[in-house]
């Protein structure tokens, strides 16, 4: 099915240092969803986004819904180790409705 | 805040054996879950939509036979893997919520091996 284009796949960066990640779509979502995944686990909602436009932060992440509704993007500043993971964007066209997911970005963090 | 949980976390089953998962959502009713399969390293890939008290919608490619989805209470949906294969090996993960929702509140997942 329908994939978001989530890049990068992966990043290898030193503890400290600020991370940006990005989704980009071919159509349009009315909300933008950043999670992250463990190890073993399932995904845990970091940020949520509902306008066009929007800049949302959560602790050290912030996250912007881009203008067109086709892209989003998520920084985190000054990583720390346990920010290790995989980020997945997800988009969603209204409520109730399926996420569609982007491929996600594989963090690691050198302490 | 909602809280899903899914179970077994893990389970090893012979060949040819059916397993069941099930997702319950503690806190909250849900009217809508969804079930998914993540392969090492990839994306997750949504199998099947479930709605309480209705049949369950498999995205294409899914063998709505083999991955039998019941979801017959808005706490509760199980997953059933039958006649494993070594190739049904995988994590599957549920997610929960109602027609309200943006963004789902997801299971811990199982990972299933069948050998």
């Amino acid at each position: 099915g329908q994939q978001l284009n989530q890049s990068p796949q992966s990043m290898f960066i030193q503890e400290g240092e600020d991370v940006s990640m990005n989704c980009t779509s071919s159509s349009i979502f009315n909300t933008w969803l950043w999670y992250k995944q463990d190890p073993g686990e399932g995904p845990v909602l970091l940020i949520a986004l509902y306008k066009a436009g929007e800049l949302t932060s959560n602790g050290r992440l912030t996250a912007q819904f881009g203008i067109t509704r086709k892209d989003s993007f998520l920084n985190i500043s000054a990583s720390i180790p346990s920010d290790v993971g995989i980020y997945f964007c997800a988009g969603q066209l209204q409520a109730g409705n399926m996420l569609t997911f982007g491929g996600g970005t594989r963090l690691m963090v050198k302490p | 805040g909602a809280v899903v949980s899914q179970h077994p976390s893990r389970v090893i089953c012979k060949s040819g054996t059916s397993v069941k998962i099930e997702c319950r959502s503690l806190d909250f009713q849900a009217t809508t879950m969804f079930w998914y399969r993540q392969f090492p390293k990839k994306s997750l890939m949504l199998m099947a939509t479930s709605n309480e008290g209705s049949k369950a919608t498999y995205e294409q490619g899914v063998e709505k036979d083999k991955f039998l989805i019941n979801h017959a209470s808005l706490t509760l949906s199980t997953l059933t893997v039958t006649s494993a294969h070594p190739e049904d090996s995988s994590f599957y993960i549920c997610s929960a919520g109602g027609s309200y929702n943006y963004g789902y509140t997801f299971g811990s997942g199982t990972r299933l091996t069948v050998v």
